[in-house]
């Protein structure tokens, strides 16, 4: 597609559950980012892969939280025994690389709201 | 670490001139970006600034001052349409983290008629 997509685009999920969410970032950017936005507040870093390999994990809030990408495209987050803390809108985005002149594209999100 | 202040909320007339400014301390600096989001939408790109001065992009313009650690944004001619939030953010200068942003909390932004 001509944008980067995510899946789904809203997900209710009862408190314990495990939760995954999708994103398909633009074709060819090799970098790929995971931010959570919680409401009324700016966005939070949770993960950066370059490649299928994840140089900088620094934002997952606890051991709950999961990554992973594979053929260098496709990412899944993946938290686990969800919380109600967890609920926020995650928003992936993506680059054609590491260089500094490279802008992200973002991604419309997924709206988790755990119960 | 990175800290970055705006402030949350301004609002202006249609047709006026909004000016949002972005005060950052941050360990290592690489760049500073602005972007617009518009309720329940992702973000998109407005501006870039890696060296000390002004960007100008048609009713928008960028400010960056390194020294003082302070950015602003400019818009002119207000529409209806900017009503949205706009988000400012910093590059980590550390390699490893690639294009890693740290972001504001958002200005947003209420244009009236």
């Amino acid at each position: 597609g001509a944008g980067v997509s995510q899946s789904p685009s809203n997900k209710v999920t009862e408190k314990g559950k495990d939760v995954e969410l999708r994103c398909d970032p633009i074709s060819g950017h090799t970098a790929l980012y995971w931010y959570r936005q919680s409401l009324g507040q700016g966005l939070e870093f949770l993960i950066y892969f370059q490649g299928n390999s994840a140089p900088d994990k620094s934002g997952l809030p606890s051991d709950r939280f999961s990554a992973e990408r594979t053929g260098g495209s496709v990412s899944t987050l993946t938290i686990q025994r969800t919380q109600q803390e967890d609920s926020a809108v995650y928003l992936c985005a993506s680059t054609r690389g590491p260089s500094p002149y490279n802008e992200q594209f973002f991604g419309p999100g997924t709206r988790l709201t755990v119960l | 670490g990175q800290n970055i202040d705006q402030p949350t909320e301004m609002t202006a007339t249609e047709g006026a001139i909004v000016q949002i400014n972005c005060t950052y301390q941050t360990s290592g600096f690489n760049g500073l970006f602005w972007y617009q989001q518009h309720a329940g939408e992702a973000p998109t790109f407005l501006s870039y600034n890696v060296l000390d001065g002004l960007e100008e992009k048609g009713r928008f313009s960028s400010f960056l001052s390194r020294s003082k650690g302070y950015s602003y944004l400019l818009l002119k001619e207000l529409q209806m349409k900017d009503s949205a939030s706009y988000l400012c953010a910093v590059r980590d200068m550390v390699k490893a983290a690639g294009n890693k942003l740290t972001f504001g909390g958002g200005t947003r932004v209420l244009v009236k008629p």
